[in-house]
């Protein structure tokens, strides 16, 4: 079974709109770590942000910030005001904690395409 | 700080040729590494090493080699090539493996 999936292969959004970008995720581990990473164009892999499956609060960096939905599974990103730079695939990755994972390996959704219309 | 090193950036392979791709990083972490992307999916890990001196394999370790030369640095080698290890390498590092991992810019290689 899949322990990632981003439904929405592609997604449009106007600039200085905001735009939610689906994650869900599926582990019996209690404790966890879900992260969001953008890749642009050119290629590299870029940390974007981190929610812990004890954090009580939403994380937020900037413009992005993560609707975790802990009972649904879901971790969903949400950009405010989208730029241009913010086309890029984005990844959903998911860190399962001591009892399933020894090595901290991060386990990617499939991605999601974001394009940002002027 | 240059973070996340990886060479070579590009490579061109015919098959059974070997090949070492090197990582190296700078911001003295202890775990790093080694993930595979291939076209239209995320990255699945090939191997990783948690602590100096040791390492693991992930889930897609066929036909892959590595290598914690010291802290820095973690090669990658491919003893005989196949056309099925055409991908884009990521090398990765964290403070500890329950850190979060930042990447270093990737190399692509095309096999033959």
């Amino acid at each position: 079974a899949q322990k990632i999936t981003q439904t929405q292969p592609g997604m449009f959004v106007q600039e200085k709109e905001a735009v939610t970008l689906d994650c869900t995720y599926d582990t019996s581990d209690p404790s966890y770590g879900l992260f969001w990473y953008k890749q642009p164009s050119s290629g590299e892999m870029i940390f974007l942000i981190y929610q812990g499956s004890y954090d009580q609060q939403n994380a937020t960096e900037g413009r992005y910030s993560l609707n975790f939905q802990k009972a649904r599974k879901s971790a969903n990103l949400v950009i405010s005001a989208s730029q241009l730079g913010d086309s890029a695939m984005y990844f959903c990755a998911m860190r399962e904690g001591y009892f399933y994972n020894q090595g901290g390996k991060l386990i990617f959704g499939q991605g999601t395409e974001l394009s940002v219309k002027p | 700080n240059a973070g996340v090193t990886q060479t070579p950036k590009f490579q061109v392979l015919k098959t059974g040729q070997s090949m070492t791709l090197q990582c190296a990083q700078d911001m003295n972490h202890n775990s790093m590494y080694w993930y595979r992307q291939d076209p239209g999916m995320g990255l699945r890990l090939i191997y990783y090493s948690a602590s100096e001196g040791t390492t693991d394999k992930g889930e897609v370790p066929n036909g892959y080699n590595v290598s914690r030369l010291n802290k820095r640095e973690f090669s990658l080698r491919l003893e005989s090539a196949a056309p099925s290890q055409t991908s884009v390498y990521f090398c990765a590092s964290s403070g500890d493996r329950w850190d979060t991992q930042y990447f270093g810019p990737g190399t692509r290689l095309t096999v033959l």
